[in-house]
């Protein structure tokens, strides 16, 4: 079945630091990837997202590639502040039907001044 | 309304007890998911609509569990004699169109816990 693992946390970074968060997948067929954050007290929702391999999703200073060759899409941001201090989940979709979003187990990420 | 709407934001049950979620979706959705998120884990799907015909039900963890969304909008999560492993964060998302590759709109939550 299809699955998502990722990195676990939590993550303490300095401000301005360079943040990865890895995530990997298991997935039959070429399913959709994303990036979803959930900051302190609020639900979730779409940080990024792509669909083919070789994509890059960006928002936000985000970034991740959508990598086949290693069923990766790991997020990146080259300098974090205090506000990116949240959960962020990695999920993936399978591109047909209705299958629902897979996600990961989550990464909390803190961020210090 | 402007995003997902769930109520009520936390429920306390007693174990044994019957409870009802209530979920409202952004108005013209027509996918409506609901997932189980514990303390600590990412959320878990429980099940999916399209409209008002329920397409999967293969994340109920038992038939304790049973959803509805008669009109094909506003859904409610039922659960029947609730036990302390029902205990999390209950998640309700919608997105417009018939695939979950989609953008989904997640509400708020509800935080259930189960004594």
């Amino acid at each position: 079945g299809n699955s998502v693992t990722q990195m676990e946390g939590p993550v303490t970074l300095s401000e301005e630091a360079f943040l990865t968060i890895n995530c990997t997948y298991t997935a039959t067929g070429y399913p959709s990837l994303f990036w979803y954050v959930q900051y302190p007290g609020e639900g979730l929702q779409l940080l990024l997202k792509a669909t083919k391999a070789d994509d890059k999703g960006s928002n936000k200073g985000f970034e991740a590639t959508y990598r086949k060759e290693t069923t990766s899409f790991h997020l990146e941001k080259g300098s974090v502040q205090v506000s990116d201090s949240a959960v962020y989940f990695c999920a993936l979709s399978a591109i047909s039907g209705n299958t629902p979003l897979v996600f990961g187990k989550g990464t909390r990420l803190s961020v210090i001044a | 309304g402007a995003g997902v709407s769930q109520s009520p934001r936390y429920k306390v049950a007693k174990r044994g007890q019957d409870v009802a979620l209530r979920c409202d979706p952004i108005s013209g959705h027509v996918s409506l998911f609901w997932y189980q998120q514990a303390l600590g884990q990412g959320p878990e799907f429980l099940t999916y609509f399209q409209n008002e015909a329920q397409l999967d039900k293969s994340g109920l963890p038992s038939d304790r569990f049973f959803a509805e969304r008669p009109e094909g909008s506003v859904s409610t999560l039922k659960i029947q004699r609730t036990q302390q492993e029902d205990s999390a964060v209950y998640l309700c998302a919608s997105n417009r169109g018939r695939t979950g590759g989609e953008k989904l709109f997640f509400g708020s939550g509800t935080q259930l816990s189960v004594l």
